[in-house]
């Protein structure tokens, strides 16, 4: 079946570090791949997407690109801030009938000053 | 405009209570889709609707669970009888579009209704 792997959180960095969070996907053909972000006591929102192999989601200063000959879409961002602080989930989904989301286990990001 | 919304916020539930969970979508949103998501994990989905019509309820856990959508707008998700391994966070999504005509189409999230059973 179709699936999708995060790295493990939380992720703890100081503001203006780097951030990378790892994704990797398993799935029968060629899904579109999503970065959803969830703030504290709010619900899930888009962050980013791309639905092509080589194609680069960017949003906010985030970037992921869609590799799949690593299928990996891992998300990254040059600079955090204090207001990145959230759960990130990497998700897939596939064009068709009821094209439901199949997301990852989440990793929750803390930046501090 | 508005975004989804979902009612109740939060619901507690003593073992073997029903329960009815609410979702408004977006104004005009034809697809219409649910997912539980447990403590500490991705959101996993449940069930999806075109309109009124219920296409996919692959996802539903057992038949305690049913959701309509009688008029191709509001939803209910109901859960008979809940059970405590049925707490977590049920979350609705609609998208304007039916599901699979683009690749691109997005799903815009409800906060989600946190469900603890006693």
């Amino acid at each position: 079946g179709n699936s999708v792997t995060q790295m493990e959180g939380p992720v703890t960095l100081s503001e203006e570090a780097f951030l990378t969070i790892n994704c990797t996907y398993t799935a029968t053909g060629y899904p579109s791949l999503f970065w959803y972000v969830q703030y504290p006591g709010e619900g899930l929102q888009l962050l980013l997407k791309a639905t092509k192999a080589d194609d680069k989601g960017s949003n906010k200063g985030f970037e992921a690109t869609y590799r799949k000959e690593t299928t990996s879409f891992h998300l990254e961002k040059g600079s955090v801030q204090v207001s990145d602080s959230a759960v990130y989930f990497c998700a897939l989904r596939f064009t068709g009938t009821a094209s439901k989301l199949t997301f990852g286990t989440g990793t929750r990001l803390q930046v501090t000053l | 405009g508005a975004g989804v919304s979902q009612s109740p916020r939060y619901k507690v539930a003593k073992r073997g209570q029903d329960v009815a969970l609410r979702c408004d979508p977006i104004s005009g949103h034809v697809s219409l889709f649910w997912y539980q998501q447990a403590l500490g994990q991705g959101p996993e989905f449940l069930t999806y609707f075109q309109n009124e019509a219920q296409l996919d309820k692959s996802g539903l856990p057992s038949d305690r669970f049913f959701a309509e959508r009688p008029e191709g707008s509001v939803s209910t998700l109901k859960i008979q009888r809940t059970q405590q391994e049925d707490s977590a966070v049920y979350l609705c999504a609609s998208s304007l579009a039916l599901a699979g005509t683009s690749s691109t189409d997005t799903q815009y999230f409800g906060p989600g209704t946190r469900l603890t059973v006693l």
